[in-house]
């Protein structure tokens, strides 16, 4: 049982670009979710799919949009760069079953975003 | 407002004590769901625990015991008899309901130091 994967583990941008990063599920999991971990800090929410739909947003602007595809990976994007979005961006898959709530989660090693 | 604190910014013991990772939640929801993980230095974030809100029951495992209280709303970590390997910063996490779903809120973490 393969788990969590993501792609690429490290990338520069500029401020004003757009990045998409990707995210391959452990066997199994239908649910996804994303996360930025800031230096020093815990990991803050950005979104979740369940089943191909966003299933719960955190306190980021639109400009951070994601995409699950039917064999249920997924993709962030990030429109507009800003310094601030320099961080370590997780994915995170889970068992959910139904709506019914959160499962534990298993997480991916992260892509590492500096933004320049 | 923050939802999960870990007061506990750094812990240093030595190899062989107890040591104790607070957590203190703020939910309004009655159905929530409560999440130990693991960071090492490596960085993948790994589960430890998960609780609903339904089940207060203590668990042990292994080294390792929560202690849930609601009547607090604190659910504490405790690693008995500490090793070098427990070293790594230890998130709490609440998953409640939000617009179209759940999320999941992390603690800023505490950093723990084991030394031999």
């Amino acid at each position: 049982e393969t788990g969590v994967t993501q792609s690429p583990t490290h990338l520069i941008k500029t401020r004003g670009q757009q990045v998409t990063l990707r995210c391959s599920s452990q066997s199994g999991h239908n649910t996804v979710s994303w996360y930025q971990q800031a230096l020093g800090q815990g990991p803050q929410f950005i979104f979740q799919y369940y089943r191909e739909e966003e299933n719960g947003r955190g306190n980021f602007p639109p400009r951070f949009s994601g995409l699950q595809f039917p064999n249920y990976s997924s993709e962030l994007n990030v429109n507009a760069l800003e310094l601030d979005d320099s961080a370590l961006y997780l994915c995170a898959s889970s068992p959910k079953i139904g709506l019914a709530g959160d499962r534990e989660q298993f997480f991916g090693p992260g892509t590492r975003l500096t933004v320049l | 407002a923050q939802k999960v604190t870990q007061a506990q910014t750094e812990i240093s013991v030595v190899e062989k004590e107890d040591v104790t990772l607070d957590c203190v939640y703020e939910t309004r929801d009655t159905t929530y769901y409560l999440f130990w993980y693991k960071q090492p230095p490596s960085g993948e974030l790994v589960f430890l625990i998960r609780r609903n809100s339904f089940d207060e029951q203590n668990e042990i495992s292994g080294r390792y015991s929560w202690n849930f209280q609601k009547s607090t709303s604190s659910f504490n970590f405790t690693i008995t008899a500490s090793q070098v390997v427990d070293s790594a910063v230890y998130f709490c996490a609440l998953s409640e309901r939000s617009t179209g779903g759940f999320k999941t809120i992390f603690g800023a973490g505490t950093r723990l130091f084991v030394k031999a």
